[in-house]
């Protein structure tokens, strides 16, 4: 069974850092692209990045380039989100999603998603 | 970017009716779309990939159909577990995009 768990999130004051994880198990974490997603309170889904299988390719949303950084621990099933200089506006569910794949090719779709954890910047 | 319009932003139906979802894109996607379903404090679930293929464990109730900018969700007969928000989702070209949702309400 595929399990996405994600960890790391809490209040932080604007222009502050955290941390998110994401540990994955059922499934050969190598093998897939990741992906983040966020919800702010009552809104609809933003992509927010993207990561491929061995971390060559790896896409921001404008609303976060520069500020966020992903990455992955293939060796432990790990994906992160580092993210630093937060504003009241990344306030949010933050989602970890593994990639839908086909004949060897991933895309930023969210196959399987984990149960989000929350990020509340305010001072 | 392309921007994805869902309507209507909320369906009210009774159990049992059809439901029929829209999506337009601002330009072509080719079959570049998914569809979701999102239930209150739980996270999206996959219902449909590359514009018209079920996800894995989804019901064949719900089918999807479309390609270039126009696309449509359709649930034959809605069940009482159906009543959610539904999201599309391009991946044409980065970044991909989140329609605004259509809330599928009961009547």
């Amino acid at each position: 069974e595929v399990q996405l768990v994600e960890s790391g999130g809490g209040l932080v004051q604007p222009g502050g850092s955290l941390r998110l994880s994401c540990a994955a198990s059922g499934f050969p974490f190598s093998s897939y692209s990741m992906n983040w997603v966020r919800q702010a309170p009552g809104k609809g889904l933003e992509f927010i990045s993207y990561i491929s299988s061995r971390s060559t390719t790896i896409y921001y949303a404008d609303s976060v380039k520069g500020r966020f950084t992903v990455s992955r621990d293939n060796a432990n099933n790990s994906l992160y989100l580092q993210m630093n200089s937060l504003r009241d506006e990344d306030t949010a569910v933050y989602y970890c999603a593994r990639s839908y794949c086909s004949s060897g090719t991933c895309y930023a779709v969210g196959a399987y998603w984990g149960q989000g954890t929350l990020v509340t910047v305010s001072s | 970017e392309i921007v994805l319009t869902q309507s209507p932003a909320t369906l009210s139906l009774s159990p049992g009716e059809r439901a029929t979802l829209s999506c337009r894109a601002s330009q072509s996607v080719s079959t570049y779309l998914a569809w979701y379903q999102q239930k209150p404090g739980q996270a999206p679930r996959l219902l449909i990939y590359d514009a018209s293929n079920r996800a894995t464990g989804v019901p064949a109730r719900f089918s999807g159909s479309g390609s270039g900018t126009d696309f449509t969700l359709s649930i034959i007969s809605l069940e009482p577990e159906d009543f959610a928000v539904y999201y599309c989702q391009q991946w044409s070209n980065w970044p991909p995009l989140f329609g605004g949702g259509t809330k599928v309400e009961i009547k």
